[in-house]
Order: C-alpha cells, then structure tokens, then sequence
C-alpha cells in the first residue's frame, strides 16, 4: 500500500519570505501523480499543484512549486514571496497513474503553515 | 476549476439516525469520490464511484455506507446508524479527465454525531 509522509507538523515563516515544505511517499508503482491541497480554516480543500512522476520538469504555478526527486521518492512545495492568504493547512497527496481506473488519493497527515506578519 | 456543491453544510443527527449527505457538480462528470476528514486529522478516502457503480472502497467504507447517483446529477453518501465516532467534515470530490487523477474537492459536509 502507497503511504505518504509529511515530518513537519507545524511551520512558520516570515511573510514575503520563501518556505519549504516536505513530502516523502512510499510506491513500488512507476507512474503516478503528486498533489499539493491547501486547506485553510474554512476547512475547503484546495488544489495547489500537480506533478506527474513521468515528467522530469518540477511543476510551477506562480509563486509555488516543487522540488520533484523520484529516485528519493521526496515531492517538497517551494512557496515563495510568503503571504498571509498562505496560512493553512498543507496536504501532500498521492494518486495511481490511472489509466481509465477510479482511484482514491492517499494523504499525508498534513502541515500547519503559520504566516507572521 | 470545476465547482462541486455539498449539502448541507453542517448535519447535525443524534446517535442511531440515519444521514444522507449530497454532492452536486454543476457539470456532467463521470468519477465521484468521496472522503473524511475527523477533526485533527488527514483526509481518508472512503469510496470512489464510476459509471453508476463503486469503482473502490476502503476498509472504513462497510456496510454502514452507501452511495447512489438516484437522478443521474446528485451523488448522494448514506450512513445508516451513525456513532459518535462518525462525526468528521466529509468531502465529496469529482474528476474531470478520464485518464488523469486531477481530483477537485467540494467545501465539505461538517457532520455532528450526538
């Protein structure tokens, strides 16, 4: 069974400053797809970003992306120029390369990202 | 981005009741999943559902679950004898491509078990 770990609990960063959160999973599957959902305190689930492990580039989407590293099974999201709309909870997502099959994702337990003023 | 409607918003139920939770996307899609969340804690996926039938369902999905598309546009999540340890937000989550996992999830069900 894929699992995915996230080892930061709780991370602080100054705003307008870069921050790194991490991600490791575990999978003997070569293709696949990585996630990164921002929850804030509405409790909403929101899509950040997506990386397909057969693509080599890491994916960007403005100020946030990621650090892809197969071999090491490691899958960072880089947030860059902090702000205070940041501040939420961060989950690292797994999914099966589906080819027409419906699977469920499988997350992390999560990181708490603390924007300070 | 696909917007996906949960109702209601907040269910709150006393111990042994049924509940019926609704997901409605506002487009026609084919993957419906849904997930919970109990408060603290990671997002656990409980079932997916494809082409009118369930496609996967984890060990917490059992026979006190189930789910239906009954009018072909609300996908629907029953809990038949709730516990107090069913209270958590439930989110339902829809696909819009056939090969690609792109997951997009509704504001969620805060479910209150008394």
């Amino acid at each position: 069974a894929q699992t995915v770990t996230q080892s930061q609990p709780e991370m602080s960063v100054q705003e307008a400053e870069t921050v790194t959160l991490s991600c490791t999973y575990d999978t003997s599957e070569s293709d696949y797809y990585l996630f990164w959902y921002k929850q804030p305190p509405s409790r909403q689930m929101i899509l950040v970003i997506r990386q397909e492990a057969y693509k080599q580039q890491n994916a960007t989407e403005n100020r946030f992306s990621v650090n892809f590293q197969k071999a090491a099974k490691s899958f960072s999201l880089k947030i860059s120029d902090s702000q205070l709309g940041d501040a939420a909870m961060y989950f690292c997502a797994y999914s099966m390369y589906s080819g027409g099959g419906a699977d469920g994702l499988t997350f992390g337990k999560g990181t708490h990202l603390i924007i300070q003023p | 981005e696909p917007e996906v409607t949960q109702t209601p918003s907040h269910q709150v139920t006393q111990m042994g009741q049924e509940v019926i939770l609704r997901c409605v996307p506002i487009s026609n899609h084919l993957y419906f999943y849904w997930y919970r969340q109990i408060l603290g804690q990671k997002v656990e996926f409980l079932v997916s559902f494809y082409n009118n039938e369930i496609s996967e369902k984890s060990e917490i999905f059992d026979d006190q679950f189930s789910v239906e598309r009954p009018d072909g546009s609300n996908f629907t999540l029953k809990i038949r004898s709730t516990k107090l340890e069913d209270s958590a937000m439930y989110f339902c989550a829809i696909r819009v491509a056939e090969t690609k996992n792109i997951q997009y999830f509704g504001a969620g069900t805060r479910l209150s078990v008394l």
